[in-house]
């Protein structure tokens, strides 16, 4: 069964911590995504990547930093967590050109 | 950035009964998709459409796109309470990451 998975549920870390999200795909995919998910917001999209070693930033990339040194791999950064980067924040992956995404189950981070 | 506007924002119906929760832009689409999200989990990808006028079928779940692609519509005949979920919609993609709707909260009362 294909997927996308990330490493932690749930997390809680603390104001200042610098905070590691990783999410790995077995789908042989190039494009991989980080989005952000909160009430009232919707989700909204952080940085992706359509290549190793190649990132773009999305909608609100500030305080945020990404990883991709293999295909598979696609880690976010909070470099210095604050606590309005509290928040459930998604993975997804999918084919070059495809537009349908597959997401890994989620982390919720709560920085205290 | 394309703006995509979904209503309602949260529907709460009876088992058994029909609903119909939209997805709206100003924008040309050159496709768009619907997801199911339950909570605690990644949304679902249920459907894409990219064809103006275009109508497709998921079991008891009609999406259609509208003629002008600004629009799409998704319709759910005999709900279930299996069908609870946050809905969305979103528009974009390929390499350049989807824009998504805000959603509508679906609640199937037994």
């Amino acid at each position: 069964d294909v997927k996308v998975t990330q490493s932690s549920r749930y997390l809680v870390k603390r104001t200042g911590e610098k905070v590691f999200l990783e999410c790995v795909q077995d789908m042989d995919h190039e494009n991989m995504f980080w989005y952000r998910q909160d009430p009232g917001l919707g989700l909204r999209l952080i940085y992706f990547s359509y290549d190793v070693k190649m990132k773009e930033k999305g909608d609100i990339p500030e305080g945020y930093s990404v990883s991709r040194e293999k295909k598979e791999r696609f880690s976010l950064i909070l470099e210095s967590a604050s606590t309005n980067q509290t928040s459930m924040y998604l993975c997804a992956s999918s084919f070059e050109g495809a537009n349908g995404y597959t997401f890994g189950s989620g982390t919720r981070l709560t920085v205290v | 950035t394309q703006l995509l506007e979904q209503s309602p924002q949260f529907l709460s119906i009876q088992e058994g009964e029909n609903l119909t929760v939209y997805c709206n832009s100003s924008s040309v689409f050159s496709s768009l998709q619907w997801y199911r999200q339950e909570p605690g989990e990644g949304p679902v990808l249920l459907v894409t459409v990219v064809t103006g006028g275009e109508v497709k079928k998921l079991k008891r779940l009609t999406f259609q796109f509208g003629d002008a692609r600004k629009d799409s519509s998704l319709h759910i005949t005999a709900a279930q309470p299996g069908d609870t979920g946050l809905y969305l919609c979103a528009a974009g993609g390929g390499a350049d990451g989807l824009t998504f709707g805000k959603g509508t909260h679906l609640i199937i009362q037994p």
